[in-house]
């Protein structure tokens, strides 16, 4: 079945430095989500890429989605204690109601300050 | 805050027994997805409901059911409970969609801690 795995699962870095987790779906995907979840909360959504080749950017973080749309990252520039939490990719694939949403396992994130 | 609720927050159940888990979506949200997260996991999709259709369900097994009512809020219901079934359960509504398919944002609520004994 269709698998999205995401990399690395941890990351501990010093304030200021860059972040990047990587995620690779086993099948085409029709979009990727992508979603921040800080400990104890729920997952909230960051952004939705869809074209293949799309390239996003929310202040210091840029999203990527592959050519062939089967892989993604999340790159965040200078890092802040905000930052910290866990992200999540989630791949869909297909269109219509049988398509189904596959989160990856996630890259936990934390900072010093 | 997303305007989702659920409820109850935290929920302690033993072995065999059921149990109903609310939502309440997001005004004018008419789609609903229910997901399980476990302890260190990503959300895991259960199953979508759109217009009080189910439209689309993940591997789970039947014991896990929902409904969705006219008001589009929502339940979802697990008989038989396992210990494998402790784990943090989330709803998450999003907006009208072409098809209430996977593409729109979701808006998760806080969810529902449930323990197993």
């Amino acid at each position: 079945g269709q698998q999205v795995m995401q990399i690395p699962q941890y990351q501990h870095v010093q304030e200021g430095e860059d972040f990047t987790t990587y995620c690779n779906s086993s099948t085409t995907l029709s979009n990727i989500q992508w979603y921040k979840q800080r400990p104890g909360g729920h997952p909230v959504f960051l952004i939705q890429l869809v074209k293949s080749g799309e390239v996003k950017k929310q202040k210091r973080l840029t999203f990527q989605f592959g050519e062939a749309k089967k892989n993604s990252s999340l790159h965040i520039t200078a890092t802040q204690t905000t930052d910290v939490g866990t992200y999540f990719c989630a791949g869909i694939a297909g269109y219509s109601g049988a398509s189904k949403i596959i989160f990856g396992s996630g890259t936990r994130l934390s900072i010093r300050p | 805050e997303t305007g989702v609720t659920q409820s109850p927050t935290h929920l302690i159940k033993t072995r065999g027994q059921q149990v109903t888990l609310r939502c309440s979506s997001q005004s004018g949200h008419n789609t609903v997805s229910w997901y399980q997260q476990a302890l260190g996991q990503g959300p895991q999709f259960i199953f979508q409901y759109y217009r009080e259709e189910e439209n689309g369900r993940g591997n789970f097994p039947p014991r896990f059911s929902g409904l969705q009512f006219p008001n589009y809020s929502s339940e979802l219901n697990v008989n038989a409970l396992e210990l494998d079934d402790s784990a943090l359960y989330l709803c998450a509504s999003s907006a009208p969609g072409t098809s209430g398919g996977r593409r729109e944002t979701q808006y998760f609520g806080p969810g529902t801690r449930l323990l197993v004994l």
